[in-house]
């Protein structure tokens, strides 16, 4: 199992953003889906989930509006469009598999990627 | 919304030493929770799944107890790679949670 972030870099406040993450190495298409982030020196934070059909979709409150996730079972990648970010919004974003054995976990991350909203 | 509660936040412990770090839920959400590990510059590891499921690769020295609202993570006999930062994890609702975090130093 392979997940790997890319997207990340620096961006002004009011900008936009487009994570990837790239899945390998298990059937992308049968797994749901999160977004977790973590703020420098900060612990982790809940971002966004999608179901494997994508008929699922949340967010937490921080974020809805203004981040959309997606996915694309061709190529077994899984997005995050950030939009009107702020400053706060700056951390590593984690791709995070979730595996259901009796109750939902997340058992896979990605090594997550540095979003930095900066003037 | 469902708040997690960890303590303590962080707490100073030495190698054999037996550490239990507690995890409190706003409302139940009966087992729906997961403890995770988390090493400087490393993403978070699983260690227990289900409130009380050891995950595959995880040392017998971590259990994890509880159901409803109070939860715990136990680790018997402190290694030195155990030095990290531990968060527990709510899938209960639709809008998951973490505990805040429990820094384990020497």
């Amino acid at each position: 199992v392979q997940l790997v972030e890319s997207g990340g870099g620096q961006v002004k406040p009011g900008g936009s953003l487009r994570l990837s993450c790239a899945a390998s190495g298990f059937t992308f298409s049968s797994y749901n889906m999160n977004w977790v982030r973590q703020a420098p020196g900060k612990g982790l934070e809940w971002v966004s989930f999608i179901s494997a059909s994508s008929t699922y979709i949340f967010y937490a409150d921080s974020v809805k509006g203004r981040f959309t996730v997606s996915r694309d079972a061709a190529d077994s990648s899984l997005y995050l469009e950030m939009t009107s970010l702020r400053p706060e919004d700056t951390a590593v974003y984690y791709c995070a598999r979730e595996a259901w054995v009796g109750r939902p976990f997340i058992d896979f991350w990605g090594q997550g990627t540095l979003v930095t909203v900066s003037s | 919304d469902i708040q997690m509660t960890q303590s303590p936040s962080s707490l100073s412990a030495s190698v054999g030493d037996r550490v239990t770090i507690t995890c409190r839920a706003s409302q139940t959400i009966n087992d729906n929770l997961s403890w995770y590990q988390q090493k400087v510059g490393e993403a978070p590891k699983v260690l227990v799944s289900a409130a009380s499921t050891l995950e595959s690769g995880v040392p017998s020295r971590f259990s994890g107890r509880g159901s409803g609202t109070e939860f715990t993570l136990t680790i018997t006999s402190l290694q030195p790679e155990d030095f990290a930062t531990y968060y527990c994890f709510q899938s209960y609702s639709t809008f998951y949670s973490f505990g805040q975090g429990t820094k384990v130093v020497i």
